[in-house]
């Protein structure tokens, strides 16, 4: 198994600024994901970090705005820029080492943008 | 990947069995199917996972009919704990799609004293 831990878990911040999360995984993984979840609803994901390619952008997701880094095998960042209230969310990381595998997910960071 | 179609809410109480059916009427010959779960403040959680006829780990079984295009998650004897929200997932044994997961809308499980 391996354990996800993100930083930070929750946040305020102002619109118009950006913020960081950081997904550290206790393993090394191929596959990192980032994902978003409102309150109540189910999670949508942003994009693919996985090792040694650039990351892949889901439909209404675009690099400008949520440009993500993996330096290496156990960690990836996912930077909200330029943010307004809709980006106010759950943002969480998850990870799994192959196509069928288990994937793990972080316990998620709580942004809200006022 | 193949759309998953899972009911929105169940009830059910302590001590019973429950079964969660999910559609996945467009699954291709190399998908599988998973369940995950997921508790409020927290990130989804691995239950099960199968690519035909029944899979049984210590926490739920998977059943899954000759023509793959449903599957049951059922969990014996619910407790209040259990109370949460379950999502059934389709997956690509290759890796197609990058590995990703894409979630449905989920079930969510209310269990009553």
């Amino acid at each position: 198994s391996a354990v996800i831990s993100q930083k930070p878990s929750r946040d305020i911040c102002q619109r118009g600024t950006s913020l960081t999360i950081q997904c550290q995984v206790d393993s090394q993984v191929t596959m990192m994901f980032w994902y978003r979840q409102q309150p109540g609803q189910s999670l949508t994901l942003i994009a693919t970090a996985n090792q040694g390619s650039e990351a892949t952008y889901e439909s209404g997701f675009v690099i400008d705005k949520f440009p993500i880094s993996r330096p290496n095998l156990t960690f990836s960042t996912l930077t909200v820029s330029n943010m307004s209230p809709e980006d106010s969310s759950i943002y969480l990381c998850s990870a799994r080492d192959g196509p069928n595998t288990e994937a793990f997910f972080g316990q998620g960071t709580r942004l809200t943008v006022v | 990947l193949a759309k998953t179609t899972q009911p929105i809410s169940m009830d059910s109480y302590e001590g019973q069995e429950v079964n969660i059916t999910c559609s996945h009427n467009n699954i291709a010959t190399n998908d599988y199917i998973t369940w995950y779960q997921q508790f409020p403040s927290q990130g989804p959680r691995f239950i099960i996972q199968g690519y035909k006829t029944k899979v049984t780990n210590e926490v739920a079984s998977l059943f899954i009919p000759a023509d793959r295009k449903s599957s049951t998650l059922s969990l014996p004897r619910v407790s209040l704990s259990d109370t949460a929200v379950y999502y059934c997932l389709v997956g690509a044994l290759d890796g197609g799609s990058q590995g990703n997961l894409i979630f449905g809308k989920g079930t969510k499980l209310s269990v009553k004293p």
